[in-house]
């Protein structure tokens, strides 16, 4: 199984669409999650850490589910810009400073 | 805003040779990383620095790789002798503690011939 699983998309929506992202993660010894955003050929950035109570940053909240092991992140009111690829990221804090990724999904918003 | 900075941004070398992948970190940041994404893959670890010395590699960071803080600003990649399958694009990353948020440059895009 992989480390970090991610639906890879596309996910073709309209703009002002509501868009959800899911991603399971193996490990249960990770202890912080994350989604960053990557466009195409350009480094990662980080979109928004994700905790167990869940956070909203505007249009973008995201969910963290410790019992089962996954994460989700939502965008309301989808614009041209939000799209890019969006990746699942997990660290195993403090067992190891790497952070996992997971393939990332593709989102294209449309006219 | 302070940023990870990489150079060069493109580097075409020809294969077997040696390769330096050069990051400015952020000033104040005491962890460094380098990753790699060959195209269409995904983001993949490969080593992590503190405190000058290697904190923890992969399994793809192997003999032919090596990291130096050579200077006080200075982080590098070196790849000793280069494969085709080395061809990707080289991240570099910093973080002031290693449970903080890490910080990417925009990459070094490496292609061997």
């Amino acid at each position: 199984r992989k480390e970090v699983e991610q639906d890879p998309g596309p996910f073709n929506v309209p703009e002002g669409a509501t868009v959800a992202f899911n991603c399971t993660y193996s490990n249960s010894a990770s202890q912080s999650f994350f989604w960053y955003r990557q466009d195409c050929r350009k480094e990662p950035k980080l979109l928004m850490s994700v905790y167990s109570s869940g956070n909203e940053d505007g249009r973008f909240t995201a969910q963290l589910n410790r019992a089962s092991q996954y994460i989700s992140l939502l965008i309301r009111d989808s614009k041209l810009s939000d799209s890019a690829t969006y990746l699942c990221v997990v660290h195993r804090v403090p067992s190891a400073s790497k952070l996992t990724f997971g393939t990332g999904t593709r989102l294209q918003v449309t006219l | 805003e302070p940023e990870v900075t990489q150079t060069p941004s493109h580097q075409v070398t020809q294969m077997g040779q040696e390769v330096i992948l050069r990051c400015v970190p952020i000033s104040n940041h005491l962890y460094f990383y380098w990753y790699r994404q060959i195209l269409g893959q995904k983001v993949e670890f490969l080593v992590s620095f503190y405190n000058n010395e290697i904190s923890e590699k992969s399994e793809i960071f192997d003999d032919q790789f090596s990291v130096e803080r050579p200077d006080g600003s200075n982080f590098t990649l070196k790849i000793r002798s280069t494969k085709l399958e080395d061809s990707a694009m080289y991240f570099c990353a910093s973080s002031s503690l290693n449970t903080d948020t890490q910080y990417f440059g925009p990459g070094t895009r490496l292609t061997v011939l």
